[in-house]
């Protein structure tokens, strides 16, 4: 299957700092990016999905200018945690789309290894 | 989006096939049923996607119902390094918010030796 990679894969940061979080893939063009955070035992929750050169899509209940999403290009998504706090921290998990038409994608779905954030 | 159940556990013995069934009753004629799995501390990883005819891969063989109603994921041959967490999901269209997934609570498999 297509690859995306996420980085740091684990990251400790300080009380009212900023974080950022890559997510690229590697062998296609993403047009869609989903960035979703999970607590421990429990499942993965969608925060935002977006599209290459536009807007990031919210969903309810998700701090738009907490958790800042950029796709500025149709390989890479940043999430910014912006001052941080200990209640942030989690695993945080991208994913990424293709277009159907793609070969190596298509249109399904493929994640990555995911960030562990830590806020001390 | 369709809501999915699974059952909260299971277990199977290694070499066995593993059966994990899902139930989606509300699922539209469009909408596709995927199934993912996720390794403790990883990310989820694909593993098949139907609309209505059964489907086989590598990794797995999905059933899905007449009726669209349920499907089973198959592991014909268990090993214990398949014990995880599988999600089925049902996916909307890309042109509905891109297509994307939501999580259910999914089945945690354990393959016992």
């Amino acid at each position: 299957g297509a690859v995306v990679s996420q980085h740091p894969s684990r990251v400790i940061c300080k009380s009212g700092t900023s974080v950022k979080i890559e997510c690229r893939s590697l062998d296609f063009q993403a047009t869609t990016m989903f960035w979703y955070r999970q607590f421990p035992k429990q499942s993965l929750m969608l925060m935002a999905t977006s599209n290459e050169g536009s807007k990031a899509t919210y969903e309810q209940g998700v701090e738009k200018d907490k958790f800042l999403i950029n796709h500025a290009s149709l390989t890479l998504s940043t999430l910014t945690v912006t001052s941080a706090h200990p209640e942030d921290s989690s695993f945080y998990i991208c994913s990424a789309r293709g277009d159907m038409f793609q070969a190596t994608s298509g249109n399904t779905i493929y994640f990555g290894e995911g960030s562990w954030l830590t806020v001390v | 989006d369709a809501k999915t159940t699974q059952p909260p556990s299971m277990d199977c013995a290694e070499g066995r096939a593993a059966n994990l069934p899902c139930n989606h009753s509300t699922i539209s004629g469009n909408e596709y049923v995927y199934w993912y799995r996720q390794i403790h501390s990883q990310g989820p990883q694909y593993i098949i996607h139907g609309l209505k005819n059964n489907e086989t891969n590598e990794m797995a063989s999905l059933i899905i119902t007449e009726d669209r109603k349920s499907s089973t994921l198959i592991l014909p041959h268990a090993t214990l390094r398949d014990t995880a967490v599988y999600y089925c999901i049902v996916r909307s269209p890309i042109y509905n918010q891109g297509g994307k997934l939501i999580f259910g609570q999914g089945t945690e498999l354990s393959v016992k030796p």
